[in-house]
């Protein structure tokens, strides 16, 4: 089963600030992890995916995240916060491919303040 | 590429009436579509999975004869709410499975049953 915990239901910075946001997973096999944002009353768009390649993942709009087994994380970051990126950020784990179940967290809203 | 589609956008019913949401791959083949309930504030709730040609599969607690799913194409999984009630008013969201490593979101779908 997997499980994914995002530490933070609102995070807000300043434009230009750095971006991060917090994401830790539980899963019985190799993970697949996920981020996506979410504008008001629009679907999901995929900004990264960690697929068990590369550690370091780059996505969409400047924004990384990095795999870290030990620590069982895939926080998401961006050196300079745009306003365009005030959103709600999702992380999600599935047990592998794109036809497994993703398993959402609760999400974190990101406010960029001027 | 990966583009979902879905329609309608907003659809407004009077209770005790159905209502069918269209979720459409517009580039590629996904022979795997989920469907998604979103609650105001809160995270995404895995409703089904639609398998094109067989009958979907429901989590656990969602009532399969209230959400009708249907997927007959690689690229159209409809939703229809039968006897729709306030309580069922929400955002539905579906999404395809692309390249069996990734799922692709539609817009969304707003709800609301009088």
């Amino acid at each position: 089963a997997q499980s994914v915990t995002q530490l933070g239901s609102h995070v807000s910075v300043s434009e230009g600030a750095l971006v991060l946001l917090r994401c830790n997973y539980s899963s019985s096999v190799p993970p697949y992890l996920f981020w996506y944002v979410q504008y008001p009353n629009q679907g999901l768009q995929l900004l990264l995916k960690y697929t068990s390649a590369a550690t370091l993942v780059k996505g969409i709009n400047g924004f990384e995240a990095e795999f870290k087994k030990s620590e069982t994380s895939f926080h998401l970051t961006k050196p300079s916060a745009h306003m365009s990126d005030a959103a709600e950020y999702f992380c999600a784990v599935s047990g592998g491919g794109g036809s497994e179940k993703l398993v959402f967290g609760k999400g974190t809203k990101l406010t960029v303040n001027p | 590429g990966a583009v979902v589609s879905q329609h309608p956008s907003r659809v407004i019913c009077k209770s005790g009436t159905s209502v069918k949401i269209e979720c459409r791959s517009l580039d590629f083949q996904a022979t795997t579509m989920f469907w998604y309930r979103q609650f105001p504030k809160k995270s995404l709730m895995l409703m089904a999975t639609s398998n094109e040609g067989s009958k979907a599969t429901y989590e656990q607690g969602v009532e399969k004869d209230k959400f009708l799913i249907n997927h007959a194409s690689l690229t159209l999984s409809t939703l229809t709410v039968t006897s729709a009630h306030p309580e069922d008013s929400s955002f539905y969201i579906c999404s395809a499975d692309r390249s069996r490593d990734t799922q692709y979101f539609g817009p969304g779908t707003r709800l609301t049953v009088l």
